[in-house]
């Protein structure tokens, strides 16, 4: 079973523009996490926010967290075509389980 | 750095020969995953382990196996390939979580993508 399901699926922007990626879940989460993945390869960790925090940054991502509506989002700022990836969010309690996945493109 | 290394990027094998999938980590992480990625369904946990010797399903066991005899070393073993495990796997570990056991922060290898015939 997906714990996440992001939204939109893909999306499409310029440079310079944000990005920004919704995860809904439906299990009771410790915390949650969001991973990129560039084609062919495997996942990277970018932010952790735990089920007591509401909103967290790391340079130029900033992500939220609503427990009450199980819901996140990533927003990237400022894109840039390096950002090229797909975006993924994970929960769970003890094993993390990922959704389907956001394919974001940003064109130079 | 951590490193999580798997034993192939890409491997052809033919219907219901016996298939080991390695995964390697140099961190000396309590917690291994084996994932499996498919178009549309995203990632989906076969197998996890806290601890040598120590294994739990995940999502979508049926027809794996795993092995966990050193710390640093988690196997996939596919008992007799089928077309339907055509698919990239993805092993990754992590630090054993604190404070109820929270999953961490994981670290992926780079994926095999198998291929069975």
């Amino acid at each position: 079973s997906q714990q996440g399901e992001e939204d939109p699926q893909a999306l499409s922007i310029q440079e310079g523009e944000n990005a920004t990626m919704n995860c809904s879940y439906k299990t009771s989460i410790n915390n949650l996490q969001w991973y990129r993945q560039n084609s062919g390869r495997g996942l990277v960790h970018l932010i952790l926010i735990r089920s007591n925090e509401r909103e967290k940054h790391s340079g130029r991502l900033r992500v939220t967290l609503d427990t009450s509506k199980k819901s996140s989002s990533l927003l990237i700022t400022a894109s840039r075509a390096a950002d090229t990836a797909s975006y993924f969010c994970a929960g769970g309690r003890r094993a993390l389980t990922f959704g389907s996945g956001t394919r974001l493109q940003v064109q130079p | 750095d951590v490193k999580v290394t798997q034993s192939s990027r890409y491997l052809v094998k033919r219907t219901g020969e016996k298939v080991f999938l390695e995964c390697v980590q140099d961190m000396d992480h309590e917690n291994m995953f084996w994932y499996r990625q498919d178009p549309g369904l995203g990632l989906r946990l076969i197998y996890f382990s806290y601890d040598v010797k120590m294994k739990e399903k995940g999502d979508i066991p049926e027809g794996y196996s795993v092995s966990r005899e050193k710390k640093e070393r988690f196997s996939l073993i596919l008992e007799s390939a089928s077309t339907n495990q055509t698919s990239m796997y993805l092993c990754a570990s992590s630090l054993l979580g604190t404070s109820g056991r929270a999953p961490n922060e994981q670290f992926f290898g780079p994926g095999t993508r198998l291929t069975v015939l």
